[in-house]
C-alpha cells in the first residue's frame, strides 16, 4: 500500500462544474496535509495546507479532512480551463519531523 | 525575486560525469529540502536541512548522491559517476519554521538528463 494514494486521472469537468479530487493515506499519526498545482513542466505550487478536521476554504479552493476516514480532499468550484494541471496531495507522516510524502498526482482537465 | 532559485536548469551530463545542482532558498528559511520527480510521479523525497545540519537523508538513493548546506542558506546536491537512470527533474523546497505544520515552496527545478 502506497503511503499517500491518488487516482492518477485524467478527471475531466466542464467549465463552471466543481472539480473533486481525492487522497487518501497510510499513517493515522499524520498531521499536516498539503495540496500542490503543477503545470506541465513546471514545479508545485502550494495551493491549501489544512491541519484539523473539517472544510478550510480560500477563494474557489475547499480542502476538506477526515482523520477518522485518512482522507483528504480538493474541491475546486467554478472550475476553469487554467485550472487543468496535475495536483498532489502531500502528507506529513507526523513524528515531529517535516518530511513530506507526495502522491502521484491528479490530472484535472477543465473542458471550456 | 523572493523566491526559491535554481541553477542550472536544464543540465545535459554524459553517463559517469559529476554534476553540482545548486538551491538558493526563500531568504530567512530554515529548513530546505531536495526531491527527485520521474516523470508522471510525485516529488520523491531525498534529503532534509535545518540550518547547516543534514537531518535526514535517507531517500538519497545511493552513496553518489552527497548534499550539503555549509552556511545554512544555499545547498548544492552533487551527484557522481551519473548514471541514465538520474535522469529526473530535481527539486529544491524551503520553509520558514521547523516543525510538522510547514509549508514548503519550491523552486523551478533542475532538469537533468544523463545520456
Amino acid at each position: 500500500q502506497k503511503e499517500v494514494e491518488q487516482n492518477s486521472g485524467p478527471l475531466s469537468v466542464p467549465e463552471g462544474a466543481i472539480a473533486s479530487l481525492n487522497c487518501t493515506y497510510s499513517d493515522r499519526g499524520s498531521q499536516s496535509f498539503f495540496w500542490y498545482r503543477q503545470y506541465s513542466g513546471k514545479s508545485p505550487e502550494l495551493i491549501m495546507s489544512i491541519y484539523s478536521n473539517g472544510d478550510k476554504e480560500d477563494g474557489r479552493f475547499t480542502a476538506q479532512l477526515n482523520k477518522a476516514s485518512q482522507y483528504v480532499s480538493l474541491l475546486i468550484r467554478d472550475s476553469q480551463p487554467s485550472d487543468s494541471a496535475t495536483y498532489l496531495c502531500a502528507v506529513n507522516m507526523g513524528g515531529g519531523y517535516q518530511k513530506v510524502t507526495f502522491g502521484t498526482g491528479t490530472k484535472l482537465q477543465v473542458i471550456p | 525575486g523572493a523566491g526559491v532559485s535554481q541553477s542550472p536548469r536544464y543540465k545535459v551530463a554524459k553517463r559517469g560525469q559529476d554534476v553540482a545542482l545548486r538551491c538558493d532558498p526563500i531568504s530567512g528559511h530554515v529548513s530546505l529540502f531536495w526531491y527527485q520527480q520521474a516523470l508522471g510521479q510525485g516529488p520523491e523525497f531525498l534529503t532534509y536541512f535545518q540550518n547547516e545540519a543534514q537531518l535526514d537523508k535517507s531517500g538519497l538513493p545511493s552513496d553518489r548522491f552527497f548534499a550539503e548546506r555549509p552556511e545554512g542558506s544555499v545547498s548544492t546536491l552533487k551527484i557522481q559517476r551519473t548514471q541514465q537512470e538520474d535522469s529526473a527533474v530535481y527539486l529544491c523546497a524551503s520553509s520558514a519554521i521547523a516543525g510538522r505544520n510547514n509549508e514548503q515552496f519550491f523552486g523551478p527545478g533542475t532538469r537533468l538528463t544523463v545520456l
